[in-house]
């Protein structure tokens, strides 16, 4: 089944204590993003990978780390939380950029004490 | 600043009543505008994307449409299962190539039986 999985589904840390979310795809698709979603704000996107070794900056990028050594994973690395961080966070992947359809993950809901 | 926004910010409505949502856009230049579906607790579902104006799209009780500066999404004969937030959202052209996308905050869309 083609699909995005995301791990932890659900976690609770303390301020300053660094964590990983895992993103992987089964889809060899090339593009992959990160979005946070906050009541009022909406989705933002923290940042993109148009490919292997490629990554970019979206909208709010402060706070967070990204790596893509593999084509499958993209993990978002929060090396030192904030309670502003807390949030609801989608990974997703095209084949080929956002202008395709896109496929977002489960989310991961992050809160930071 | 690339803006998105939708409006009705919620909208309830009785089962088969048609309606539009709006998504009014304020852009540089589009690449693309997108159509998601989102369910409670569960990551944007993919629905539609539109490239130029006068372009429209369909599926099933729903059907997309866009012009220079906003897009539709018209709803035909809803059904109570039709109920989720409708997110827009767009890319741009940049120098560089694809940019990420942004987001508008989303119709959250309500049929009564």
């Amino acid at each position: 089944e083609a699909q995005v999985t995301q791990n932890p589904r659900y976690l609770i840390t303390v301020t300053g204590k660094k964590l990983t979310v895992t993103c992987s795809q089964n889809m060899n698709h090339e593009y992959m993003s990160w979005y946070r979603q906050d009541p009022g704000l909406g989705l933002r996107q923290i940042y993109y990978s148009m490919n292997v070794e490629v990554t970019d900056k979206g909208d709010v990028p402060e706070g967070y780390k990204v790596s893509r050594k593999e084509k499958r994973n993209f993990p978002l690395i929060l090396e030192s939380p904030s309670p502003n961080q807390t949030s609801l966070y989608f990974c997703a992947s095209s084949v080929g950029g956002p202008v395709l359809h896109q496929y977002f993950g489960p989310g991961t809901r992050l809160t930071v004490l | 600043e690339d803006q998105v926004t939708q409006s009705p910010e919620a909208l309830r409505l009785q089962e088969g009543e048609s309606s539009s949502l709006n998504c009014s856009y304020t852009v540089s230049g589009l690449r693309g505008l997108f159509w998601y579906r989102q369910d409670p607790g569960k990551g944007p579902e993919f629905l539609f994307t539109l490239y130029s104006a006068g372009e429209e799209k369909e599926k099933e009780r729903l059907k997309a449409t866009l012009t220079k500066k906003e897009s539709f999404l018209h709803i035909t004969a809803p059904k109570p299962e039709d109920s989720a937030t409708y997110l827009c959202a767009v890319q741009v052209y940049s120098g560089g190539g694809a940019d990420g996308l942004t987001f508008g905050k989303g119709t959250h869309l309500i049929i009564q039986p």
